[in-house]
């Protein structure tokens, strides 16, 4: 069926290195993945929205420069957290078709 | 953006007994709604699409009062396996081509 497939599902990384986190969308397209950002006890707040050959849209207060989102097939989506600093450090997931399809989530620890 | 709200809870509660969770939107845009529920550290699973007229399945019951802009989440019979995190969502849309906007969840601890 149907699956959002997000890895790595969890990274360790230095301040100020870049990572990077792919979504795929396995048996349909997606032409739009939205990213969300979840830190502990908290809701999960969307940073972004990404359409497949257009220029991602990006809620307010979420730098833009820093999380990069390339959308570059129907298939795939990515989202780069670039210098990452420990306050970067949360729970990222994409979402396509509107919150049918979860990634497993990508839990990010920056030290 | 517009928010949702939800009691965080921890509702902590013994097997069978019927808990109940209480969400408010504040966009009068809203068109679709869900209960989503999430364990620890993983994503969120929809549980439920929420509609006017009400809709039951099995244990659970959900209900959606536009005028007050005000959704619920009823659990029968709570069983150990459905402590978990349950996660109101709206949308301003009809399709899925619009986010969702969550609340910060309600936490339910269900005790033997």
């Amino acid at each position: 069926g149907a699956v959002v497939s997000q890895h790595p599902s969890w990274v360790i990384c230095k301040s100020g290195t870049s990572v990077k986190i792919e979504c795929r969308s396995l048996d349909f397209q997606a032409t739009t993945m939205f990213w969300y950002r979840q830190f502990p006890k908290q809701s999960l707040m969307l940073m972004a929205t990404s359409n497949e050959g257009s220029k991602a849209t990006y809620e307010q207060g979420v730098e833009k420069d820093k999380f990069l989102i390339n959308h570059a097939s129907l298939t795939l989506s990515t989202l780069t957290v670039t210098s990452a600093h420990p306050e970067d450090s949360s729970f990222y997931i994409c979402s396509a078709r509107g919150g049918a399809f979860f990634g497993q989530g990508t839990r990010l620890t920056v030290v | 953006r517009k928010e949702v709200e939800q009691d965080p809870g921890p509702f902590n509660v013994p097997e069978g007994a019927t808990v109940a969770f209480n969400c408010t939107y504040s966009n009068s845009a809203s068109q679709s709604f869900f209960w989503y529920r999430q364990d620890c550290r993983k994503e969120p699973k929809l549980l439920m699409s929420v509609y006017s007229s009400g809709n039951e399945d099995g244990r659970f019951t959900a209900q959606l009062n536009r005028a007050s802009q005000y959704i619920s989440l009823l659990i029968r019979d709570s069983k150990l396996s459905d402590s978990a995190t349950y996660l109101c969502a709206v949308r301003e849309g009809f399709l899925g081509n619009t986010p969702l906007v969550f609340g910060k969840g309600t936490r339910l601890s269900v005790i033997a």
